[in-house]
């Protein structure tokens, strides 16, 4: 099956600082690349979804500013978690799908803490 | 209001016997259905698309219906296995939006 590499697995990070997450799809091209957050025993959190080239479409509450989302190829995308406070921490998950209606390949997250 | 309910939070099951989880969806028109495995600390894994138009998907020990009158899908996993033992999300694959949208997930439990 298709392979989707997220990095880091785990990251620790002071308050007020910045931490990128990278996704890459590492034998197919991912058309669309989805950004998700989940809290213990929770659902996955859709925050946005990500076309190459394009802006990414947030959902409802999640701020732009705060969670920057580059997509610069079909086989990279990266979350930037800007001044970034102990609520932001959470496990981020990405995922990639070569085509609308198809499967997705999910990374193996990232665990953020912030201190 | 949208929401996506899978019937239990978690479920108990002997080895050998089916186990059959539920997924219900309110105000959604998905296109099609997925269904992941989510193991603790991992991302999840795809299972089993189905589409609106289809009753019913096989894979194996698996199968999949799809009732898009009542909303739901049900998950059905026969000859059940303690390895099979994980968390399993239904998700909305949505029709107007490229989106997928996850159910909270059913943490099932294979009894030895």
């Amino acid at each position: 099956g298709a392979v989707v590499s997220q990095h880091p697995s785990w990251v620790i990070c002071k308050s007020g600082t910045s931490v990128k997450i990278e996704c890459r799809s590492l034998d197919f091209q991912a058309t669309t690349m989805f950004w998700y957050r989940q809290f213990p025993k929770q659902s996955l959190m859709l925050m946005a979804t990500s076309n190459e080239g394009s802006k990414a479409t947030y959902e409802q509450g999640v701020e732009k500013d705060k969670f920057l989302i580059n997509h610069a190829s079909l086989t990279l995308s990266t979350l930037t978690v800007t001044s970034a406070h102990p609520e932001d921490s959470s496990f981020y998950i990405c995922s990639a799908r070569r085509g609308r209606h198809t499967e997705a390949f999910f990374g193996q997250g990232t665990r953020l803490t912030v201190v | 209001s949208q929401k996506i309910e899978q019937n239990s939070e978690a479920l108990n099951i002997q080895e050998g016997k089916t186990a059959t989880l539920t997924c219900n969806y309110t105000n959604y028109s998905p296109a099609y259905l997925q269904w992941y495995r989510q193991d603790p600390g991992r991302g999840p894994v795809f299972l089993l698309l189905i589409r609106e138009n289809e009753k019913e998907k096989r894979k194996e020990r698996l199968k999949v219906t799809f009732d898009t009158t009542l909303k739901q899908s049900l998950f059905h996993i026969t000859a059940s296995q303690p390895a099979d033992s994980a968390t399993y999300l239904c998700a909305l694959d949505m029709n107007r939006d490229d989106k997928i949208i996850f159910g909270k997930g059913t943490r099932l439990h294979i009894l030895p």
